[in-house]
C-alpha cells in the first residue's frame, strides 16, 4: 500500500537554527514528490516538485532533496515568518495523491 | 489570494442531510482537485476532475459525489452526512491534467452536528 511518512510531527526552533524535514514514502511508480506550505486556516501552497532520485530544488531558505525512499526539506537561518505546517505528498502510478500528515514547524525569535 | 474560490465558507448542517460545496478554479485552469482535512486524518484526496471528465480518483465515499461543469466550476455533493464527515474541504485547482503546482483555496468547513 502507497504511504507516506512525514517525521518529526512537530519542530520547534530558534530563529536562525538550521535543520530538516523528513518525508519517506513508499508507493509504486513515483510520479512526483511535492512539498506544500500551510498557514492555519488556510489552504495549502505550493513549494517544490521533485520528480527523480539525486534532484533538488531551492527557493529562499528552502531546499528540496529526493532519494528513492524519501525527500528531505532543508531550511537555512529560518525566521518567525517560516513557521507553518510543512506538507509532502506523492503522485503514483495511478495518478491517485498521497499526502502525508505534515511537521508543524515552529520558529521562535 | 490563489484565485481559487470556494463558497460556502462555513457550513452547519445536521446529520442525515444533504449539502453541497462550490469551487470556481482559477482563470484558464482545466483540472480541479478535492479534499477532505480532518484533524486525525490530514489531507486526504477524495477526486480529480480534468475539463469535465474524472481523472482520478482517491478515498471518496459512496456518499460522496463531484462533477465539473462546462464552464469549469466543480461542485462536491455530500449526502446522509455523519458527524465524522465534519472537516475543512479543499478545492484546489491547476492548469493541466498532471501539474505539479496545485493552488488551493481557502476551503468550506462543514460542522455536522
Amino acid at each position: 500500500e502507497d504511504q507516506v511518512t512525514q517525521s518529526p510531527e512537530a519542530l520547534r526552533l530558534q530563529e536562525g537554527e538550521s535543520s530538516s524535514l523528513n518525508c519517506s514514502y513508499t508507493v509504486s511508480g513515483l510520479r512526483g514528490l511535492f512539498w506544500y506550505r500551510q498557514d492555519p486556516g488556510k489552504g495549502p501552497e505550493f513549494l517544490f516538485t521533485l520528480y527523480s532520485a539525486g534532484e533538488e530544488k531551492e527557493k529562499e531558505r528552502l531546499k528540496a532533496t529526493l532519494t528513492k525512499k524519501e525527500s528531505f526539506l532543508h531550511i537555512t537561518a529560518p525566521k518567525p515568518e517560516d513557521s507553518a505546517t510543512y506538507l509532502c505528498a506523492v503522485r503514483d502510478s495511478n495518478y491517485q495523491l498521497i499526502w502525508g500528515a505534515g511537521t508543524k514547524l515552529i520558529i521562535k525569535p | 489570494d490563489s484565485g481559487v474560490t470556494q463558497t460556502p465558507k462555513h457550513l452547519i448542517t445536521a446529520t442525515g442531510q444533504r449539502v453541497t460545496l462550490r469551487c470556481s478554479p482559477r482563470s484558464g485552469d482545466l483540472s480541479v482537485y478535492w479534499y477532505q482535512q480532518s484533524l486525525d486524518q490530514g489531507l486526504q484526496f477524495l477526486i480529480q476532475y480534468y475539463n469535465g471528465e474524472e481523472r482520478a480518483k482517491g478515498n471518496i465515499l459512496e456518499r460522496f459525489s463531484a462533477q465539473q461543469f462546462p464552464d469549469l466550476h466543480s461542485e462536491l455533493n455530500l449526502s446522509s452526512l455523519e458527524l465524522g464527515d465534519s472537516a475543512l474541504y479543499f478545492c484546489a485547482s491547476s492548469g493541466s491534467q498532471w501539474d505539479t503546482e496545485a493552488f488551493f483555496g481557502q476551503g468550506t468547513r462543514l460542522t455536522v452536528v
